[in-house]
């Protein structure tokens, strides 16, 4: 079974400045994609970035970018100049190309910016 | 443009009544159909998923059904509440990857907290 692990239940940091969150997943799969969801206070689960696991080059959406190691099985976000708005619950998830797109979802992290 | 809606938003529920909790979809045809579940502070667990009308299939056993009447409509229900059917519940929906090669995420409705009283 796949598995999703973010090791950092909370993270914190500064306006302005930038942050890391963590994910490793275990799979035998080689097609797969990874997501990284955003949960604010509304509840509301927003997509902040995706990648592919075929493509080497790490995505970027704006202040969001990855580090994906897929020797590795690492998926790190990266938020740059951190954003009072950017405060949420992230969540990493991991999807393969069969079985009905099923998604497996790590517990998340918490992050507070700090004004 | 596509879009989710899940009802109700809130629901209040004594223990031992039915529950019935509905999402759909619009802008989208043959979408892929999710409900998870969330406890407080944790992540996603999948309770059901559906690839096309009438075809349903459950990730856990529990006190829930899932059904799909329509094409764009994904219906959670309980004929009896348990006390642990208490959560917040995501409906979701994305294209099917096996079909296309888009790289389709998971689109969210805004989720209904049920407190099982």
């Amino acid at each position: 079974a796949q598995t999703v692990t973010q090791s950092q239940p909370e993270m914190s940091v500064q306006e302005a400045e930038t942050v890391t969150l963590s994910c490793t997943y275990d799979t035998s799969e080689s097609d797969y994609y990874l997501f990284w969801y955003k949960q604010p206070p509304s509840r509301q689960m927003i997509l902040v970035i995706r990648q592919e696991a075929y493509k080497q080059q790490n995505a970027t959406e704006n202040r969001f970018s990855v580090n994906f190691q897929k020797a590795a099985k690492s998926f790190s976000l990266k938020i740059s100049d951190s954003q009072l708005g950017d405060a949420a619950m992230y969540f990493c998830a991991y999807r393969i190309n069969t079985n009905a797109g099923k998604s497996t979802f790590g517990d998340g992290t918490t992050l507070t910016v700090k004004p | 443009s596509q879009t989710i809606h899940q009802w109700p938003a809130t629901l209040v529920q004594p223990v031992g009544s039915p529950l019935s909790l509905e999402c759909t979809v619009e802008g989208t045809s043959n979408p892929n159909l999710y409900w998870y579940r969330q406890a407080a502070g944790r992540g996603l667990q999948l309770l059901f998923y559906s690839v096309g009308i009438g075809q349903i299939s459950s990730e856990v056993p529990q006190n829930l059904s899932a059904s799909r009447p329509q094409d764009r409509q994904f219906i959670l229900s309980s004929k009896k509440l348990l006390l642990s059917d208490s959560g917040f519940y995501l409906c979701a929906w994305s294209r099917d990857p096996t079909k296309s090669s888009y790289n389709s995420p998971l689109h969210f409705g805004n989720g209904t907290r049920l407190t099982v009283t």
